[in-house]
């Protein structure tokens, strides 16, 4: 079973980047086999799907696409989200996941809050 | 993007009784391969959500039976047959067809 775990800093102040890490155990980043997510979750409010990557590339939701990136490092078997020039409207849990097909997630991280804020 | 709408938006349920939350689709849900990519998600208090439902009507392993999903086109439902106070928390329904990804706002499941 594929373990996934957050890291990152958990507050970022308005204007910078939220850069995020997830750590793969129990699944390799390498094999090809699945799609790497990250979904977030405002406080009180539901879930948005940001985008994957997967192993010829990566798609992004179109309202953020401008200011994500998402990238993989094989060596540390982990994945990352960048999300520029935040504000407040991107505090949320942010969650890191990963499927066998790009319609779903079969497995999920425990999420980490980050709030924007000065 | 497709609009997922998830009614009734609170559900309080007797322990033991049914329970049934719909979700409907602004566009069908049918991909080009045939497949129907309609998830169900529960998410308890203070944990990250669980899929418990793939493709309409496929339960999760370790999912009970009690959970089932059915539905075509635009039209879902997930039923819960027995209510337990383990069953409390949050439900989305999300469509896996169409780029973006997208969720349905959520159906809080609570105990009368």
């Amino acid at each position: 079973q594929v373990q996934l775990q957050e890291s990152g800093p958990g507050l970022v102040k308005p204007s910078e980047t939220l850069s995020l890490t997830c750590t793969v155990s129990g699944g390799s980043i390498s094999s090809g086999s699945y799609y790497w997510s990250w979904i977030r979750q405002p406080p009180g409010k539901g879930l948005e799907w940001i985008g994957y990557i997967y192993y010829s590339g990566s798609t992004y939701k179109p309202s953020l696409k401008s200011r994500v990136t998402m990238s993989a490092d094989t060596s540390k078997n982990q994945f990352s989200l960048k999300l520029s020039s935040v504000t407040a409207a991107d505090t949320a849990v942010y969650y890191c996941a990963c499927a066998y097909s790009s319609g779903t997630f079969d497995y999920w991280g425990q999420g980490t809050l980050v709030t924007v804020s000065s | 993007d497709v609009v997922m709408t998830q009614s009734p938006l609170s559900l309080p349920v007797t322990l033991g009784q049914p329970a049934s939350i719909s979700c409907r689709s602004s566009q069908s849900l049918v991909y080009s391969d045939g497949n129907t990519y309609l998830n169900w998600f529960q998410q308890r208090p203070g944990q990250s959500p669980r899929r418990l439902i793939y493709k309409v009507s496929n339960r999760d392993s370790g999912v009970p039976d009690r959970f089932s999903g059915s539905g075509s086109g635009t039209d879902f439902t997930l039923k819960i047959s027995r209510v337990e106070a383990e069953d409390v928390g949050v439900y989305y329904c999300m469509q896996g067809t169409h780029w973006p990804l997208t969720f349905g706002g959520g159906t809080r499941v609570e105990i009368k």
